[in-house]
């Protein structure tokens, strides 16, 4: 069984829409997460961390539900500069794991 | 300018070659890691280091070797022996665990290196 697994997309998505994406983790002990963005052809940049608490950065909600073992990122007033791929991760035992990626589309 | 360099941006090598990949950074990380990312696909592990003189194999290390002498530094070869190594490689780097403000510093990635085997 993967250590994270998210939906691959693609999204495809009006500007203005408020869109989310989920990830699954396997491994209740995990210890931190986080969202990534990937453009095409480009590194992982760092979208946000995700706080037991839940945070908030302008358009974006990073929520942590460890009972279900799931990270959720909700972009909110889409623009066509979201498009790209956003990748889940977190930190367990000395070690990063990476989703595959969830691919979104805006749209004009 | 603080942030982790990898170089060469594109390479290109002919079977049987060794190439080895460069990855610094000045950001006073204890911990680095390399990446393969193949298209479409997610980051697999091949080897990581939370401290000079000392690396650990990731997930896919058969074919691959590094080596950890400077903080800065943690270059990385590709043998002969990796069969199939056309791939987009990332280096990364992060706080050792347990030093950071949470459990472990974010994770930074450098801008990669696109390997093409000719």
């Amino acid at each position: 069984r993967k250590e994270v697994e998210q939906d691959p997309g693609p999204f495809n998505v009006p500007e203005g829409a408020t869109v989310a994406f989920n990830c699954t983790y396997s491994n209740s002990a995990s210890q931190s997460f986080f969202w990534y963005r990937q453009d095409c052809r480009k590194e992982p940049k760092l979208l946000m961390s995700v706080y037991s608490s839940g945070n908030e950065d302008g358009r974006f909600t990073a929520q942590l539900n460890r009972a279900s073992q799931y990270i959720s990122l909700l972009i909110r007033d889409s623009k066509l500069s979201d498009s790209a791929t956003y990748l889940c991760a977190l930190y367990n035992f000395n070690k990063f794991y990476f989703g595959s990626g969830t691919k979104l589309n805006v749209k004009p | 300018d603080g942030g982790i360099t990898q170089s060469p941006k594109y390479l290109f090598r002919k079977e049987g070659q060794n190439v080895t990949l460069s990855c610094e950074q000045n950001l006073n990380h204890d911990a680095m890691y390399w990446y393969r990312q193949d298209p479409g696909q997610g980051l697999r592990l091949i080897y990581y280091s939370q401290i000079v003189n000392d690396f650990q194999k990731g997930d896919i290390a058969e074919g691959y070797s590094v080596s950890r002498e400077k903080k800065e530094s943690f270059p990385l070869t590709v043998t002969s022996a990796q069969k199939n190594p056309t791939a987009f490689y990332l280096c990364a780097s992060s706080t050792r665990p347990g030093t950071g403000t949470h459990f472990t510093d974010t994770q930074y990635f450098g801008p990669g290196t696109r390997l093409t085997v000719l």
